[in-house]
């Protein structure tokens, strides 16, 4: 089983529409949470980033931490053609070098 | 912003050849490191860095090496490349040391290597 699952898609969204993307992951002991994004030929983009459970919202974006469920949550609203991207979750422990990537999973927002 | 600069976004090489790999971050961060990202497998890890001259393996370091000479500059080598390394490469560096608390990693734009 994998650490860090994440559903690869794609998920095809009519352009405004709430997109909800989501991982799940075994490891309790994960505090710090990521959210990429990652558009065609190049490098992941650091959009959002959480510390243990909770919301935090910066503009369109919203990340969700629940660590009951082991269940994080990206969710973009209002969303546009220049979201089409992979969008890929990320996780670590303090005191460790060890990042956990999800595979991504690809978005496509349709004008 | 950080900056996290590789050096080449396409790569063409011949097996057998060293291969060298080059990335420069702005951002006086501790942590330096290479990932491989294929269809499928995600991101896995080769090598990172803590520090200048330390290196340390990561998921699937065989076939490759590191180098650390300056804190702003990390190299990958492919020792003897080998068409199985076809791939995207990413670096990433991030702030504070290995055993503090960490911070999220940036990344480069990648360089697409194609092993012939």
């Amino acid at each position: 089983q994998k650490e860090v699952e994440q559903d690869p898609g794609p998920l095809s969204v009519p352009e405004g529409a709430i997109v909800s993307l989501n991982c799940t992951y075994s490891n309790s002991a994960f505090q710090y949470f990521m959210w990429y994004r990652q558009y065609s030929r190049k490098g992941p983009e650091l959009l959002m980033y959480t510390y243990s459970s909770g919301n935090k919202e910066d503009g369109r974006f919203t990340a969700q931490v629940d660590k009951s469920s082991k269940y994080i949550s990206l969710f973009i609203r209002d969303s546009q053609p220049s979201d089409s991207a992979t969008y890929l979750c990320a996780m670590y422990t303090s005191g460790t070098y060890k990042y956990i990537f999800g595979t991504g999973t690809r978005l496509k927002v349709l004008a | 912003d950080v900056k996290v600069t590789q050096s080449s976004r396409y790569l063409v090489k011949r097996t057998g050849e060293k291969v060298f790999l080059e990335c420069v971050q702005d951002m006086d961060h501790e942590n330096m490191f290479w990932y491989r990202q294929d269809p499928g497998l995600g991101l896995r890890l080769i090598y990172f860095s803590y520090d200048v001259k330390m290196k340390e393996k990561g998921d699937i370091p065989e076939g490759y090496s590191v180098s650390r000479e300056k804190k702003e500059r990390f190299s990958l080598i492919l020792e003897s490349a080998s068409t199985n390394q076809t791939s995207m490469y990413l670096c990433a560096s991030s702030l504070a040391r290995l055993y503090d608390s960490n911070q999220p990693q940036h990344f480069g734009d990648g360089t697409r290597l194609s092993i012939l």
